[in-house]
């Protein structure tokens, strides 16, 4: 079955980096826009990122504008989230996943904790 | 507080019918943006329903609002269910804050 797998989770400090990772192994990866979405604990969905196809534009919630990047690479199909000067409230599952519109495919998610 | 709008919570008893509330604003739903629903079992990733399958789940709408509706419930149907829409003004998908279904 068609997955994708998201690592580069962990703990860390307020004010540090994170760099998550998301493989997409089994489909043609360079023809589909990729999401970040993340869910703090008890709490509903939250989209905070999108990258096109090509990596030409992205997204970004106000929330996380000016903090995270995201980026792919196409020859790994892989899409990243680097997040800078994380606070408190990042504190989440973080979810990639497959933007045709819907989001169709999801990976099991990579936890971040943010420690203040 | 999210952009589309749903009941915390909804419950029925195995076999009979429920449906969940999405309401959203001229700027997402009501401008002709498609709503999207997913089902979340805790502990797992948010899977999206796809429209009629099972043939118990339908969804509807109708201006700035849609639905689910879920017929024979389930036992297993118990989950957290999500609406999702665009916003064209913003280019940015936007989530209702998530609808727990209790199956009695």
């Amino acid at each position: 079955q068609v997955q994708l797998v998201e690592s580069g989770g962990g703990l860390v400090k307020a004010g540090g980096s994170l760099r998550l990772s998301c493989s997409a192994p089994g489909f043609t990866f360079n023809v589909y826009y990729m999401s970040w979405i993340r869910q703090a604990p008890g709490k509903g969905l939250e989209w905070i990122s999108y990258i096109s196809n090509s990596g030409k534009s992205t997204y970004y919630a106000d929330s996380v504008r000016g903090r995270f990047a995201i980026s792919r690479d196409n020859a790994k199909n892989s899409v990243y989230l680097q997040m800078d000067n994380l606070r408190s409230e990042d504190t989440a599952v973080y979810y990639c996943a497959r933007d045709r519109s819907a989001f169709d495919m999801w990976g099991q998610g990579t936890v971040v904790t943010v420690s203040s | 507080q999210s952009v589309l709008t749903q009941p915390p919570s909804v419950s029925g008893a195995p076999g009979q019918r429920v449906t969940i509330s999405c309401t959203g604003s001229d700027s997402n739903i009501g401008a002709g943006a498609d709503v999207h629903w997913y089902q979340q079992v805790p502990g797992t990733a948010p899977k999206l329903l796809r429209s009629g399958v099972p043939d118990r789940f339908s969804a509807s709408k109708s201006g700035t609002s849609a639905s689910l509706a879920i017929t024979g419930l389930q036992v297993e149907d118990e989950a957290e269910y999500y609406c999702q829409s665009y916003d064209p003004s913003l280019s940015v998908p936007v989530f209702g804050g998530g609808t727990k279904l209790t199956v009695l």
